[in-house]
């Protein structure tokens, strides 16, 4: 079975460009969630959204992230314009609905600001 | 110049033997735990979970232990393989509600042959 799909698998970029990452959930789930991984802060949740719908953008830095979910097989995380501090690894997870259900993550779009 | 980051606590253990990675949650309120294990350059990977009505979970040569009255969770791995070399997460979460996992910082185990 596929797994949750992210592309690309790195991006290079200078600062001021816009950046699309772009996830694939697993078919089925309908749990989707981006996470920035640092050595500075570890794991962090950006976004959760449930049948599509943004439950909690908390996570999202500032005004620069933006993400969406225009139907159940895709998402995408947008920063426009890009800074260095946003270089990081982003992750997209999905699961099943409800709670107690595990997330699951595909391999990360290592994003790195000139 | 020298990089500041999390530093993630190292457990190095010979292959063959057995592994116990620590893990200490902060929410009381937290009642479904995952642990996940994320090899270089790849996503988290779900290993085994637990829910709070239960102290003990077994899995294919993994076991979690539950403590509630401590906030305390481990993972054991029995006869380490070098296949098993890797951060471990583990991570806590609210039932009701919509789902937020919380993440700990993560433990490297690194396997000696």
């Amino acid at each position: 079975d596929a797994g949750v799909i992210q592309s690309p698998r790195h991006e290079v970029t200078e600062m001021g460009q816009e950046v699309t990452l772009r996830c694939k959930p697993i078919s089925g789930h309908n749990s989707l969630f981006w996470y920035r991984q640092t050595m500075m802060r570890g794991l962090e949740l950006l976004i959760y959204f449930n049948n599509n719908v943004p439950i909690d953008d908390s996570g999202m830095p500032e005004d620069r992230f933006s993400a969406k979910m225009p139907n159940a097989s895709f998402s995408t995380l947008k920063i426009q314009p890009s800074e260095p501090r946003d270089s990081a690894v982003y992750f997209c997870a999905s699961s099943l609905a409800g709670s107690n259900q595990p997330q699951h993550f595909g391999d990360g779009t290592r994003l790195s600001i000139l | 110049g020298e990089s500041v980051g999390l530093h993630l606590p190292t457990l190095s253990v010979q292959e063959g033997d057995n592994s116990i990675i620590n893990c200490a949650y902060s929410n009381s309120a937290s009642d479904y735990f995952i642990w996940y294990k994320q090899e270089s350059g790849k996503g988290p990977q779900f290993i085994i979970d637990i829910r709070s009505n239960m102290d003990k979970r077994q899995g294919q040569r993994v076991t979690v232990l539950l403590n509630k009255t401590v906030k305390h969770l481990s993972l054991q791995i029995a006869a380490t393989q070098p296949g098993d070399s890797a951060v471990y997460f583990c991570a806590e979460n609210i039932s009701g509600g919509y789902q937020k996992v919380t993440f700990g910082t993560g433990t490297k185990l690194q396997v000696i042959p």
